[in-house]
């Protein structure tokens, strides 16, 4: 069975500092990971996914499938990234049942 | 384009009583798929809707149904409400004929209250 882990339901941090939001994940065949973000009154949207290999609003991940982690890094966080973050699999290619992780809460205080 | 739409936005409805949710996806969108959101469980896929058949199907009980119109409108049925269906119901579209959870458009949600 697909499990995601996000260990931290709040991550707090200070304006400029480094962000690492942490995801794990439990798959036995190619999965294919993204982050979603949520502000504060506005929907569920896609932030990044692995296969892109690329930076949204200075986020990257990286996949290591050794660890099975896809940590969410920034680093330095600004105000406007307050935001509850998903990780989320899937399998990659054909049919899939996408996995959601609880949820961190990020917090950047000025 | 406009987002995905979802109605009704709130529903408050006592045990045993059925409900329907409708979802309207992005204009050209044939993908929809339901996720049930609650503080517990978090967010849970229940199913997805390609051309008004069910493509995919979560782990949920034969009480959560679903069915997909001609322009690609979806709506999702609960029957027999237990408490434990409060939950906040999302609706997503998606432009790719494979689906896949990057494509996806989420909608407002609709906040099911059971009591």
């Amino acid at each position: 069975a697909q499990r995601v882990t996000q260990p931290e339901k709040l991550l707090s941090v200070f304006k400029g500092a480094p962000v690492e939001l942490k995801c794990n994940y439990s798959y036995s065949g190619s999965p294919e990971l993204f982050w979603y973000v949520q502000y504060s009154r506005q929907r569920l949207q896609l932030l990044l996914r692995h296969i892109s290999r690329e930076s949204i609003k200075g986020f990257t991940a990286d996949l290591n499938k050794g660890e099975t982690s896809f940590h969410l890094k920034k680093p330095f966080a600004q105000e406007e990234d307050s935001a509850m973050y998903y990780c989320a699999l899937s399998s990659a290619g054909g049919s899939y049942i996408p996995t959601f992780g609880r949820g961190t809460s990020l917090i950047v205080h000025p | 384009k406009a987002g995905v739409t979802q109605t009704p936005r709130y529903l408050i409805k006592t045990r045993g009583q059925q409900v329907t949710l409708s979802c309207s996806p992005i204009s050209g969108h044939r993908s929809v798929s339901w996720y049930q959101q609650t503080p517990g469980q978090g967010l849970q896929f229940l199913f997805e809707y390609f051309s008004e058949t069910q493509r995919n199907k979560g782990n949920f009980p034969g009480r959560f149904s679903g069915r997909q119109f001609s322009n690609s409108r979806s709506e999702m049925n609960v029957s027999t409400l237990e408490l434990g269906d409060s939950a906040l119901y999302l609706c997503a579209s998606s432009p790719r004929p494979q689906g896949g959870t990057d494509t996806q458009y989420f909608g407002p949600g609709t906040r099911l209250t059971v009591l």
